[in-house]
């Protein structure tokens, strides 16, 4: 079956440092990704995404770059801050569905 | 801005109860989930609405059944709870047309005891 799996459950970054966070999926026809951050006691809160005919798309402080000859996707925050920990994780719609796959997620912390 | 809310964000139940968990989304969404999260297992998906009326199983719908009798309002059924139900309620919707990306309520943290 489909999956999507993360490389680190766990990223320890200094505050101001570059943070990398990895995502693998497994269908290469999958056409669309997001990226969610979940902080402690809440609900997961949408980041950003991107569309399969893309390799590369910037928000504010984040860039999702995918490259679907390996079928990886990965989450780039800049200057990373105290407000940035939580955890993050990967969303691919399985195929012809709604429905998501999830990824088990990557704890980011931010060291002062 | 889109808003999932959920009935509760803590309930402490004993088992054998039936417990009722309610979602209610505003922007008038056709999807509706019902996903449970544990530690190391992420979110996994119990029950799925694509419409007033209509349910899909997900991955783990074993002790749950789901009701959506308004197309704001997608409640979750644990009929008899047990202590393996103990975990994180997450409610979502999403819309049918443009952009895909579920919403997510705030959650709600069931313990059975």
């Amino acid at each position: 079956g489909e999956s999507v799996g993360l490389h680190l459950p766990t990223l320890s970054v200094q505050e101001g440092d570059n943070s990398i966070i990895n995502c693998a999926y497994s269908n290469s026809a999958s056409d669309y990704f997001i990226w969610y951050k979940q902080e402690s006691g809440k609900g997961p809160q949408f980041i950003i995404d991107i569309r399969s005919n893309m390799d590369k798309r910037q928000g504010q402080r984040v860039t999702v770059l995918l490259n679907k000859t390996v079928k990886h996707l990965s989450l780039q925050i800049a200057a990373t801050q105290p407000g940035d920990s939580a955890v993050y994780f990967c969303a691919v719609p399985t195929s012809g569905t709604y429905k998501y796959i999830f990824g088990t997620g990557t704890r980011l912390k931010v060291l002062a | 801005d889109v808003k999932v809310t959920q009935s509760s964000r803590y309930l402490v139940k004993r088992t054998g109860e039936k417990v009722f968990l309610e979602c209610v989304q505003d922007m008038d969404h056709e999807n509706m989930f019902w996903y449970r999260q544990d530690p190391g297992l992420g979110l996994r998906l119990i029950y799925f609405s694509y419409d007033v009326k209509m349910k899909e199983k997900g991955d783990i719908p074993e002790g749950y059944s789901v009701s959506r009798e308004k197309k704001e309002r997608f409640s979750l059924i644990l009929e008899s709870a047990s202590t393996n139900q103990t975990s994180m309620y997450l409610c979502a919707s999403s819309d049918q047309r443009g952009a895909r990306e579920q919403y997510f309520g705030p959650g709600t943290r069931l313990t059975v005891t």
